[in-house]
């Protein structure tokens, strides 16, 4: 497709269960990106990779967070021993800025997972 | 701390009319600044953006100010219309790199016929 997808669009999990959120970003699209907006509050940054690597993992709130990115395409953002406070809508963006750039690109934002830990 | 403040959860305006929404921040490092739209059940798109070179840029009917001695930005759009209606999203960043966005909690905007 043309834009950024996300699966799957909502998921509902027990508190404690793992769960995986997966992104394909836009094709050529270097730069990936993973927020979150819980509700009530502004997107918050996770993490960002340029190309396979992650160079930004700032954002990660606990080590219950991970991500990955193979073949510099689809990106699996994977939560541990979920809990209740994970719930939110988690967002994923790709932009064409490669590292080093002269400007902040637009990033572009797929439709999001929103992830309810019962 | 939250690097980013849209002070107005929501703003009602009459078609036809301005919108103004506003965005505060107070990291001085920031240099460049976003904003998006979203409607519901939808992924943030892009709006317009402005460099802190520039005070302001227009597109359309939207046009971005920015007061970088007051740390202020806002965001004009005019005529206001119906399909206006959505979340919008001040976000600001740190040009030279990929950088993250750093996002407000968003201002949600209604335009009334």
């Amino acid at each position: 497709g043309a834009g950024v997808s996300q699966s799957p669009s909502n998921k509902v999990t027990e508190k404690g269960k793992d769960v995986e959120l997966r992104c394909d970003p836009i094709s050529g699209h270097t730069a990936l990106y993973w927020y979150r907006q819980s509700l009530g509050q502004g997107l918050e940054f996770l993490i960002y990779f340029q190309g396979n690597s992650a160079p930004d993992k700032s954002g990660l709130p606990s080590d219950r967070f991970s991500a990955e990115r193979t073949g510099g395409s689809v990106s699996t953002l994977t939560i541990q021993r979920t809990q209740q406070e994970d719930s939110a809508v988690y967002l994923c963006a790709s932009s064409s800025l490669t590292s080093g750039g002269p400007m902040a690109d637009e990033q572009f934002f797929g439709p999001g997972t929103r992830l309810t830990v019962l | 701390d939250q690097q980013v403040k849209q002070n107005s959860p929501s703003l009602s305006v009459q078609e036809g009319r301005i919108s103004i929404l506003n965005c505060d921040y107070t990291n001085s490092m920031f240099d460049y600044f976003l904003w998006y739209k979203k409607y519901p059940a939808e992924g943030p798109t892009f709006l317009i953006s402005i460099s802190s070179i520039k005070d302001k840029n227009e597109d359309g009917r939207f046009t971005v100010f920015l007061n970088k001695s007051a740390k202020h930005l806002s965001l004009h759009i005019v005529p206001s219309q119906p399909g206006d209606s959505a979340v919008y999203f001040c976000a600001a960043t740190f040009t030279g790199t990929a950088s993250k966005l750093t996002f407000g909690t968003g201002t949600r905007l209604q335009v009334t016929l």
